[in-house]
């Protein structure tokens, strides 16, 4: 069955700290991979994607993403992290196989002490 | 341009009642998707809509419908309200590509 995984469920970080959110799938074919963010009382927002080509992607605010085909992985990450930050991210997975639907981990909600 | 529209922000129902919600996409924007949040289960798809037709659909039982016009605006209906059925209900609109764009969310509330 198709599924995403986000194995990190609550993250504390204090500012400038570096950020890595783990995101692994299970399916072994050609995948969109995304990541969303959702601020406290706002809605999902996109923060990137990766659909092909270069494996490191860029996003806003200074997110990127690297895709590892051979782990199922798309890990999120910053360098520098700030208050700001502090949100909910989510991994969402688009198994192509026909269905235009996203299949989302579960959330990591990350917490950035100022 | 504008981003997702969904209406009403907030919905108080009981249980057996229907409710419609309402969803604009972002203009030129054919695909409308619809996926409801609860703290239990996260994010689940509920279905998709393309040119008025249902192309998609997770699994979530009958009670749950929705529809399409022809200005790509969608409406999806729950029948026979459960008190399980409270959730933030999201929709989202697709770009050619098949990136999805989120609206604000409708939250029902069913006592």
């Amino acid at each position: 069955a198709q599924s995403v995984s986000q194995h990190n469920h609550h993250v504390i970080l204090s500012e400038a700290a570096s950020l890595e959110l783990g995101c692994n799938y299970s399916y072994g074919g050609t995948v969109n991979l995304f990541w969303y963010v959702q601020y406290p009382g706002q809605h999902l927002q996109l923060l990137l994607k990766y659909f092909s080509g270069d494996p490191l992607v860029k996003g806003i605010k200074g997110f990127e993403a690297e895709f590892i085909k051979s782990k199922f992985s798309f890990n999120l990450r910053k360098p520098s992290v700030q208050w700001s930050d502090t949100a909910e991210y989510f991994c969402a997975v688009n198994f192509q196989t026909g269905a235009n639907n996203l299949f989302f981990g579960t959330g990591t909600r990350l917490t950035v002490i100022p | 341009k504008a981003g997702v529209t969904q209406t009403p922000r907030y919905l108080i129902k009981t249980r057996g009642q229907q409710v419609t919600l309402s969803c604009s996409p972002i203009s030129g924007h054919r695909s409308v998707s619809w996926y409801q949040q609860t703290p239990g289960q996260g994010l689940q798809f509920l279905f998709e809509y393309f040119s008025e037709t249902q192309r998609n659909k997770g699994n979530f039982p009958g009670r749950f419908s929705g529809r399409q016009f022809s200005n790509s605006r969608s409406e999806m209906n729950v029948s026979t309200l459960e008190l399980g059925d409270s959730a933030l209900y999201l929709c989202a609109s697709s770009d050619p590509q098949e990136t999805q764009y989120f609206g604000p969310g409708t939250r029902l509330l069913v006592l």
